[in-house]
């Protein structure tokens, strides 16, 4: 089974810094996908990134941009000129790959809750 | 393209009693989710979806927790007898077919169970 492990509970940044969240996971598989969410307060989750573990290169979506490193199992979000628009909590997520037979589901981290100074 | 949507946003309902929820995935994806997520908790699976056909579950879903989805369009879970440890936001997802990986997550709906 997989797991994905978050271990900043709690973030903060000022606005217009960069802050920078962990997340490790742990699988057996060489096929799969990785991701951030985004969920606001009392707002639905949105996909901030997504990366597909087959790629070397760095997935990146404007101010957002993840340090995937395969063989560590780690798995961060960089987020550049912090708004006080991307205070939310945010959850890593992992998705087995086709190659790993019948699974459909996300397996979430615990989240971490990133607030932003103005 | 409108995105996922969930009704009802809140429910709140007495012990013991049935309830209903509603999921309007995107229009095309044929991929289906359901998922329950507690206070400081990521979500956790429950169950999916394929058009018509329900292909997994999770042990978390108990036999009080039904999930259909009739026509491969709309879904809904029906929890029965709910309890107190049920309360918790239920988040529906789709996913299409070109890129199953990438779920969508509607706004869930809020269950209160006093």
């Amino acid at each position: 089974a997989q797991t994905v492990t978050q271990s900043q509970p709690e973030m903060s940044v000022q606005e217009a810094e960069t802050v920078t969240l962990s997340c490790t996971y742990d699988t057996s598989e060489s096929d799969y996908y990785l991701f951030w969410y985004k969920q606001p307060p009392s707002r639905q989750m949105i996909l901030v990134i997504r990366q597909e573990a087959y790629k070397q290169q760095n997935a990146t979506e404007n101010r957002f941009s993840v340090n995937f490193q395969k063989a560590a199992k780690s798995f961060s979000l960089k987020i550049s000129d912090s708004q006080l628009g991307d205070a939310a909590m945010y959850f890593c997520a992992f998705y087995r790959g086709m190659s790993g037979g019948s699974n459909y589901k996300l397996t979430f981290g615990k989240g971490t809750l990133l607030t932003v100074n103005p | 393209d409108t995105g996922v949507s969930q009704d009802p946003r809140h429910k709140i309902t007495k012990r013991g009693q049935n309830v209903t929820f509603r999921c309007d995935p995107i229009s095309e994806h044929n991929r289906l989710y359901w998922y329950r997520q507690t206070l400081g908790q990521g979500p956790e699976f429950l169950t999916y979806f394929q058009n018509e056909a329900q292909l997994e579950k999770s042990r978390l879903l108990s036999d009080r927790f039904s999930a259909e989805r009739p026509k491969g369009s709309f879904s809904t879970l029906e929890i029965q007898r709910t309890e107190q440890g049920d309360s918790a936001m239920y988040l529906c997802a789709s996913s299409p077919d070109y890129r199953r990986d990438t779920q969508y997550f509607g706004p869930g709906t809020r269950l209160t169970v006093l």
